[in-house]
Protein backbone atom coordinates (compact mmCIF):
# COMPACT_ATOMS: atom_id res chain seq x y z
CA UNK A 1 0.00 0.00 0.00
CA UNK A 2 1.72 2.84 -1.36
CA UNK A 3 -1.20 5.68 -0.68
CA UNK A 4 -2.14 8.57 1.08
CA UNK A 5 -5.33 9.21 1.50
CA UNK A 6 -7.21 12.44 2.57
CA UNK A 7 -10.66 13.37 3.36
CA UNK A 8 -12.82 14.95 2.70
CA UNK A 9 -11.93 15.62 -1.04
CA UNK A 10 -13.75 19.22 -1.03
CA UNK A 11 -15.05 21.24 1.93
CA UNK A 12 -16.79 24.37 2.21
CA UNK A 13 -17.16 26.03 5.78
CA UNK A 14 -18.20 29.22 7.59
CA UNK A 15 -15.71 31.43 9.16
CA UNK A 16 -17.48 29.87 12.49
CA UNK A 17 -17.51 26.43 11.93
CA UNK A 18 -14.92 24.00 13.38
CA UNK A 19 -13.89 21.30 10.98
CA UNK A 20 -11.30 19.07 10.34
CA UNK A 21 -9.37 17.37 7.53
CA UNK A 22 -8.00 13.63 7.85
CA UNK A 23 -5.04 11.93 6.44
CA UNK A 24 -4.16 8.45 6.76
CA UNK A 25 -0.92 6.13 5.83
CA UNK A 26 0.09 2.85 5.86
CA UNK A 27 3.44 2.36 4.61
CA UNK A 28 5.06 2.61 8.08
CA UNK A 29 6.39 6.30 7.63
CA UNK A 30 7.28 7.87 10.50
CA UNK A 31 7.24 11.64 9.22
CA UNK A 32 3.98 13.31 8.37
CA UNK A 33 3.57 16.67 6.60
CA UNK A 34 0.52 19.23 6.06
CA UNK A 35 1.07 21.77 2.99
CA UNK A 36 -1.03 24.67 2.07
CA UNK A 37 -1.44 25.38 -1.57
CA UNK A 38 -2.75 28.31 -3.14
CA UNK A 39 -3.25 28.17 -7.04
CA UNK A 40 -0.15 28.12 -9.28
CA UNK A 41 2.21 27.95 -6.31
CA UNK A 42 4.35 25.74 -4.77
CA UNK A 43 3.15 23.63 -1.39
CA UNK A 44 4.04 25.56 1.70
CA UNK A 45 4.96 23.95 4.44
CA UNK A 46 2.78 24.21 7.68
CA UNK A 47 3.55 21.62 9.99
CA UNK A 48 5.39 18.70 10.54
CA UNK A 49 5.66 15.38 12.79
CA UNK A 50 7.95 13.17 13.03
CA UNK A 51 7.57 9.97 15.37
CA UNK A 52 4.13 11.32 16.39
CA UNK A 53 5.69 14.26 18.02
CA UNK A 54 4.97 17.84 16.21
CA UNK A 55 8.71 18.92 15.36
CA UNK A 56 7.99 21.79 13.17
CA UNK A 57 5.28 24.41 13.09
CA UNK A 58 5.99 27.33 10.05
CA UNK A 59 4.34 29.76 12.41
CA UNK A 60 0.94 28.80 11.68
CA UNK A 61 -2.16 30.61 12.89
CA UNK A 62 -3.61 29.03 15.64
CA UNK A 63 -6.67 28.14 14.06
CA UNK A 64 -4.86 25.86 12.12
CA UNK A 65 -4.38 22.73 14.77
CA UNK A 66 -2.58 19.74 13.93
CA UNK A 67 -3.09 16.34 15.53
CA UNK A 68 -1.65 12.90 15.25
CA UNK A 69 -2.94 10.69 17.32
CA UNK A 70 -0.93 7.22 16.18
CA UNK A 71 1.42 7.08 13.43
CA UNK A 72 -0.64 6.13 10.68
CA UNK A 73 -3.34 9.27 11.65
CA UNK A 74 -2.79 13.14 10.75
CA UNK A 75 -5.56 15.42 11.35
CA UNK A 76 -5.99 19.06 11.11
CA UNK A 77 -8.80 20.48 13.03
CA UNK A 78 -10.26 24.14 11.37
CA UNK A 79 -11.77 26.83 13.34
CA UNK A 80 -12.68 30.72 12.50
CA UNK A 81 -10.85 30.63 9.32
CA UNK A 82 -10.84 33.38 7.42
CA UNK A 83 -11.60 33.60 3.21
CA UNK A 84 -7.90 33.85 2.76
CA UNK A 85 -7.89 30.07 4.18
CA UNK A 86 -9.73 28.85 0.66
CA UNK A 87 -6.25 26.83 -0.36
CA UNK A 88 -5.43 22.72 -1.38
CA UNK A 89 -4.57 21.37 1.29
CA UNK A 90 -1.97 18.38 1.05
CA UNK A 91 -0.69 15.91 3.15
CA UNK A 92 2.45 13.99 2.88
CA UNK A 93 4.32 11.21 4.12
CA UNK A 94 7.77 10.06 4.35
CA UNK A 95 10.19 8.08 5.48
CA UNK A 96 12.77 8.62 9.12
CA UNK A 97 15.25 6.67 10.72
CA UNK A 98 18.49 5.12 10.12
CA UNK A 99 19.19 4.30 5.84
CA UNK A 100 15.93 6.24 5.08
CA UNK A 101 15.58 8.73 2.16
CA UNK A 102 15.27 12.00 3.41
CA UNK A 103 13.02 14.60 0.90
CA UNK A 104 11.10 11.89 -0.78
CA UNK A 105 7.53 12.70 -0.19
CA UNK A 106 4.42 10.79 -0.49
CA UNK A 107 1.16 13.18 -1.15
CA UNK A 108 -1.80 12.95 -1.22
CA UNK A 109 -4.57 14.09 -3.28
CA UNK A 110 -5.66 17.02 -1.02
CA UNK A 111 -8.42 18.66 0.82
CA UNK A 112 -9.88 21.25 -1.41
CA UNK A 113 -10.99 23.78 1.33
CA UNK A 114 -13.29 27.29 0.62
CA UNK A 115 -14.10 29.11 3.47
CA UNK A 116 -17.21 31.54 3.05
CA UNK B 1 20.21 26.60 3.70
CA UNK B 2 18.78 24.96 0.13
CA UNK B 3 17.35 27.10 -2.50
CA UNK B 4 15.89 26.06 -5.91
CA UNK B 5 14.93 28.02 -9.28
CA UNK B 6 12.80 27.08 -11.52
CA UNK B 7 12.94 30.07 -14.52
CA UNK B 8 10.14 29.21 -16.60
CA UNK B 9 6.86 29.81 -15.56
CA UNK B 10 5.39 28.35 -18.29
CA UNK B 11 6.77 26.06 -21.56
CA UNK B 12 4.67 24.77 -24.14
CA UNK B 13 5.04 22.41 -26.90
CA UNK B 14 3.56 20.46 -29.57
CA UNK B 15 2.75 17.06 -28.84
CA UNK B 16 5.26 14.58 -30.01
CA UNK B 17 7.85 16.99 -29.80
CA UNK B 18 10.64 17.14 -26.89
CA UNK B 19 11.04 18.53 -23.62
CA UNK B 20 13.33 19.84 -21.23
CA UNK B 21 12.56 21.93 -17.78
CA UNK B 22 15.34 23.35 -16.29
CA UNK B 23 15.66 23.64 -12.53
CA UNK B 24 18.97 25.03 -10.58
CA UNK B 25 20.00 24.57 -7.65
CA UNK B 26 21.90 25.35 -4.55
CA UNK B 27 23.16 23.50 -1.84
CA UNK B 28 26.84 23.67 0.13
CA UNK B 29 27.23 19.59 0.00
CA UNK B 30 25.46 17.04 -2.15
CA UNK B 31 22.39 17.66 -2.34
CA UNK B 32 19.00 14.59 -2.96
CA UNK B 33 17.02 16.16 -6.02
CA UNK B 34 13.31 15.55 -7.02
CA UNK B 35 11.15 16.19 -9.98
CA UNK B 36 7.34 16.39 -8.67
CA UNK B 37 4.45 16.70 -11.18
CA UNK B 38 0.85 18.05 -10.62
CA UNK B 39 -2.02 17.36 -12.56
CA UNK B 40 -4.95 19.56 -12.11
CA UNK B 41 -6.85 19.72 -8.47
CA UNK B 42 -4.16 16.54 -7.60
CA UNK B 43 -1.17 15.97 -5.00
CA UNK B 44 2.02 15.92 -6.09
CA UNK B 45 3.59 12.82 -7.52
CA UNK B 46 7.21 12.11 -7.57
CA UNK B 47 8.38 11.53 -10.94
CA UNK B 48 12.16 10.81 -10.40
CA UNK B 49 14.70 11.40 -7.47
CA UNK B 50 18.36 11.98 -7.84
CA UNK B 51 20.94 10.68 -4.33
CA UNK B 52 23.64 9.26 -5.48
CA UNK B 53 25.60 7.09 -8.38
CA UNK B 54 24.42 7.42 -11.87
CA UNK B 55 23.97 10.98 -12.89
CA UNK B 56 21.33 10.63 -15.70
CA UNK B 57 18.37 8.85 -13.81
CA UNK B 58 15.11 7.30 -14.93
CA UNK B 59 12.34 7.73 -14.13
CA UNK B 60 8.40 7.24 -14.57
CA UNK B 61 5.87 8.14 -17.95
CA UNK B 62 9.06 8.06 -19.91
CA UNK B 63 10.65 11.17 -18.16
CA UNK B 64 14.55 11.17 -17.07
CA UNK B 65 16.97 14.20 -15.99
CA UNK B 66 20.46 14.71 -15.60
CA UNK B 67 22.13 15.63 -12.28
CA UNK B 68 25.25 18.12 -13.44
CA UNK B 69 27.59 19.32 -10.52
CA UNK B 70 29.51 22.13 -12.44
CA UNK B 71 26.02 23.74 -13.64
CA UNK B 72 24.14 23.01 -9.86
CA UNK B 73 21.66 21.66 -12.31
CA UNK B 74 19.04 19.10 -12.20
CA UNK B 75 16.91 19.49 -15.37
CA UNK B 76 13.91 17.31 -16.80
CA UNK B 77 13.83 15.93 -20.31
CA UNK B 78 11.34 14.01 -22.36
CA UNK B 79 11.68 13.10 -25.81
CA UNK B 80 8.22 13.18 -27.19
CA UNK B 81 5.59 15.16 -24.85
CA UNK B 82 1.81 13.45 -24.56
CA UNK B 83 -1.30 15.65 -24.44
CA UNK B 84 -1.76 13.66 -20.65
CA UNK B 85 1.97 15.39 -19.51
CA UNK B 86 0.59 18.95 -19.45
CA UNK B 87 0.46 19.41 -15.59
CA UNK B 88 2.38 21.85 -13.10
CA UNK B 89 6.09 20.42 -12.48
CA UNK B 90 8.13 20.74 -9.19
CA UNK B 91 11.89 20.31 -8.55
CA UNK B 92 13.39 19.98 -5.18
CA UNK B 93 16.14 19.87 -3.36
CA UNK B 94 16.53 17.71 -0.26
CA UNK B 95 19.51 18.24 2.32
CA UNK B 96 21.60 15.06 2.63
CA UNK B 97 22.28 15.73 5.93
CA UNK B 98 20.24 17.08 8.72
CA UNK B 99 16.67 18.60 7.73
CA UNK B 100 14.89 16.00 5.99
CA UNK B 101 12.12 19.00 4.83
CA UNK B 102 12.94 19.58 0.71
CA UNK B 103 12.72 22.99 -0.75
CA UNK B 104 10.35 23.25 -3.58
CA UNK B 105 10.89 25.87 -6.97
CA UNK B 106 8.01 27.64 -7.67
CA UNK B 107 6.88 25.33 -10.60
CA UNK B 108 7.02 25.49 -14.27
CA UNK B 109 3.68 25.26 -15.78
CA UNK B 110 3.48 22.71 -19.23
CA UNK B 111 1.18 23.17 -21.71
CA UNK B 112 1.00 21.36 -24.60
CA UNK B 113 -0.17 21.36 -27.91
CA UNK B 114 -1.97 19.22 -30.13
Amino acid sequence: DTEVTQTPKHLVMGMTNKKSLKCEQHMGHRAMYWYKQKAKKPPELMFVYSYEKLSINESVPSRFSPECPNSSLLNLHLHALQPEDSALYLCASSPLGRGATTGELFFGEGSRLTVL
Amino acid sequence: AQSVTQPDIHITVSEGASLELRCNYSYGATPYLFWYVQSPGQGLQLLLKYFSGDTLVQGIKGFEAEFKRSQSSFNLRKPSVHWSDAAEYFCAVGASGGSYIPTFGRGTSLIVHP
